[in-house]
């Protein structure tokens, strides 16, 4: 079935530092990829995605770029702020309707930024 | 109002009680999804459905009933609560689509068993 690693953290840094946050997937076909957030106390909001390979998901500074050769979605930000605290997971969905058809999480990586 | 609801918002139940966490979506998707978030576990698939009266296991569906009589509600049973099942529960609606996927999610349900 399909699967999706991510760097497990908790991951601290300090402001305008630069985000590194690994996602590798295992899954047939071409599933879509996702990165989600959730901030404290709040539900997931999507925060990029892409859906086929070499495509770029951008969103509020942050980046990723969708790697089949590497099975890769590692979420990049040049200079991350306060604000960005949160929890940020990595998630694919299968390529096909009926069964393959479901979001698969990593497990989650907890960013904190200090002032 | 559109969107993905889910109700109620936190819930305290005792051992050995039934309960059941509703969720309503307004945009007609085929596919909507329940989860469970526990620390060091991430988001675990309990149950899911393609579409009206049909419904799939996901990952960790023990103890966990569904029903989809219609399309925009997929709500979650637990027929006999335990202290296992206290967790963050998310529900997330989807349509099937090959170059504009999104799943959308409610506000979640912290429900607590004592």
């Amino acid at each position: 079935g399909n699967s999706v690693t991510q760097m497990e953290g908790p991951v601290t840094l300090s402001e305008e530092a630069f985000l590194t946050i690994n996602c590798t997937y295992t899954a047939t076909g071409y599933p879509s990829l996702f990165w989600y957030v959730q901030y404290p106390g709040e539900g997931l909001q999507l925060l990029l995605k892409a859906t086929k390979a070499d495509d770029k998901g951008s969103n509020k500074g942050f980046e990723a770029t969708y790697r089949k050769e590497t099975t890769s979605f590692h979420l990049e930000k040049g200079s991350v702020q306060v604000s960005d605290s949160a929890v940020y997971f990595c998630a694919l969905i299968g390529d096909s309707g009926g069964s393959n058809y479901k979001l698969t999480f990593g497990k989650g990586t907890l960013l904190t930024v200090n002032p | 109002d559109a969107g993905i609801t889910q109700s109620p918002r936190y819930k305290i139940t005792e051992t050995g009680r039934q309960v059941t966490l509703m969720c309503h979506q307004t945009w007609s998707h085929s596919y909507m999804f329940w989860y469970r978030q526990d620390l060091g576990h991430g988001l675990r698939l309990i149950y899911y459905s393609a579409a009206a009266d049909i419904t799939d296991k996901g990952e960790v569906p023990d103890g966990y009933v569904v029903s989809r009589s219609k399309t925009e509600n997929f709500p979650l049973t637990l027929e006999s609560a335990t202290r296992s099942q206290t967790s963050v529960y998310f529900c997330a609606s989807s349509e099937y689509s090959t170059v504009n996927t999104e799943a959308f999610f409610g506000q979640g349900t912290r429900l607590t068993v004592v």
